[in-house]
């Protein structure tokens, strides 16, 4: 059963740092491209970053791109977002999902870890 | 990131209609258009992708369609289970950044 499921979210100050975690099983990382998408509380979805099924090529939306970092343990198989200079505006539900095809939609997604950035 | 506008924001119907919602982009691109459905609490679940592919398991009543910068996801005939918010995803050509819509409430009445 392919299934995936993200830790490590929790209470954050602000400036602070998170280092979330995707721990994949029925499928291989090294397979498939990996994404991380997340929703603010009554918000719409929002696309953080992608890497390759390779591991080579990482691509980060705009509203995080400097702050975020997307990588995979594929000994481990497990996906990390590593995001740094925390805000209010990041708190929210932080999904990782699986590319169902190279750069494309992803039809696998975990239940969600919730990040809250506050003093 | 390609901008993405979808509509209606809030769509409400009877049993057994069809619904239609629409995605509209700021610049044309690739074939790649997802859709994809969440109900309150849950992950979203993807429906459609490249424009037209229905995902595995997907009912038949949901379809979709269109190319450049107009896109369409149908739900033929609607079920009570169909209430969710949908959203549109796009994909640049290159370098491959996504963008999702604003979402579409779809309420039955």
């Amino acid at each position: 059963q392919v299934q995936l499921v993200e830790s490590g979210g929790g209470v954050v100050q602000p400036g602070g740092a998170l280092r979330l975690s995707c721990e994949a099983s029925g499928f291989t990382l090294s397979n498939y491209g990996m994404h991380w998408v997340r929703q603010a509380p009554g918000k719409g979805l929002e696309w953080l970053g992608v890497i390759s099924y390779d591991g080579n090529n990482k691509y980060y939306g705009d509203s995080v791109k400097g702050r975020v970092t997307v990588s995979r343990d594929t000994a481990e198989n497990v996906l990390y977002l590593e995001m740094n200079s925390l805000r209010g505006d990041d708190t929210a539900v932080y999904y990782c999902a699986k590319e169902v095809d190279v750069y494309d939609a992803v039809d696998v997604w975990g239940q969600g870890t919730m990040v809250i950035v506050s003093s | 990131e390609i901008e993405l506008t979808q509509s209606p924001v809030t769509l409400s119907l009877s049993p057994g209609e069809r619904a239609t919602v629409s995605c509209r982009a700021r610049q044309s691109s690739s074939y790649f258009l997802a859709w994809y459905q969440q109900k309150p609490g849950q992950a979203p679940r993807l429906l459609i992708y490249d424009t037209y592919k229905r995902a595995t398991g997907v009912p038949a009543r949901f379809s979709g369609s269109g190319s450049a910068t107009e896109f369409t996801l149908t739900i033929s005939s609607l079920e009570p289970e169909d209430i969710a918010l949908y959203y549109c995803q796009h994909r640049n050509t290159w370098p491959p950044l996504y963008t999702f819509g604003q979402g579409t409430k779809l309420e039955i009445k």
